[in-house]
């Protein structure tokens, strides 16, 4: 069974902070990671996707991968109240994506 | 979420009454899927389809059914509805069934099964 694990929150964080999310997975195949961001009563939408270690920005985002710690992050800079949302992590190799539970985040004006 | 679409949007049933989720997408990606979400539960797949003829069962499939009924259109039916069956189902799209591929998802159906 493949398993991608995240902390449930909710994470909050001051209005202009450094938002951190983390993710781990039991898969050591898998492929392909991404982040999803998800708004109360909304469907996901994707924010970013990484595929070999190291870092990756985009904007305010910069997702994170260690292949050999099996960890993926996200970090949000500057972070912003409407940046408050379910953001889950999302892991696939030659599968369907496989999602964590969701880490809620709150930003706090 | 421009380029899938689901319907209905909201839905109520009796148990053991049966019902179909309709998904049609326009962005002429070869695959789609089926996710549940409930609380505490995150995304579970229930079935998908890599590309047009063939289908899959994922994580959760007992109780559904799906039709890919040509390379737009993927439904989901549930032939007698239980109250575990209340839950909030996307569907969502890729390009392909490689891993390099995110998925785009539909707003959504919010089914309660009393």
């Amino acid at each position: 069974q493949k398993e991608v694990e995240q902390n449930s929150g909710p994470l909050s964080v001051p209005e202009g902070a450094i938002a951190s999310l983390n993710c781990t997975y039991s898969d050591r195949g898998s492929q392909s990671f991404f982040w999803y961001r998800q708004y109360s009563g909304k469907s996901p939408e994707l924010i970013m996707s990484i595929y070999s270690n190291g870092d990756k920005e985009d904007g305010r985002f910069t997702a994170q991968l260690n292949k050999a710690s099996q960890y993926v992050s996200l970090l949000i800079r500057d972070s912003q109240p409407s940046d408050s949302a379910t953001y889950l992590c999302a892991v696939r190799g030659n599968t369907p994506l496989v999602f964590g539970k969701g880490t809620r985040l709150s930003v706090i004006a | 979420n421009a380029g899938v679409t689901q319907t209905p949007k909201f839905q109520v049933l009796k148990t053991g009454q049966s019902m179909t989720l309709q998904c049609a997408q326009d962005m002429n990606h070869n695959s789609m899927y089926w996710y549940r979400q409930d609380p505490g539960m995150g995304l579970r797949l229930i079935y998908y389809s890599a590309s047009e003829g063939t289908t899959d069962k994922g994580e959760v499939p007992n109780g559904y059914n799906v039709s890919r009924l040509n390379k737009r259109e993927f439904s989901l039916r549930l032939e007698s509805a239980a109250p575990s069956q209340t839950s909030v189902y996307f569907c969502a799209i890729s390009a392909g069934p490689g891993a390099n591929y995110g998925y785009t998802f539909g707003s959504g159906t919010r089914l309660t099964v009393v």
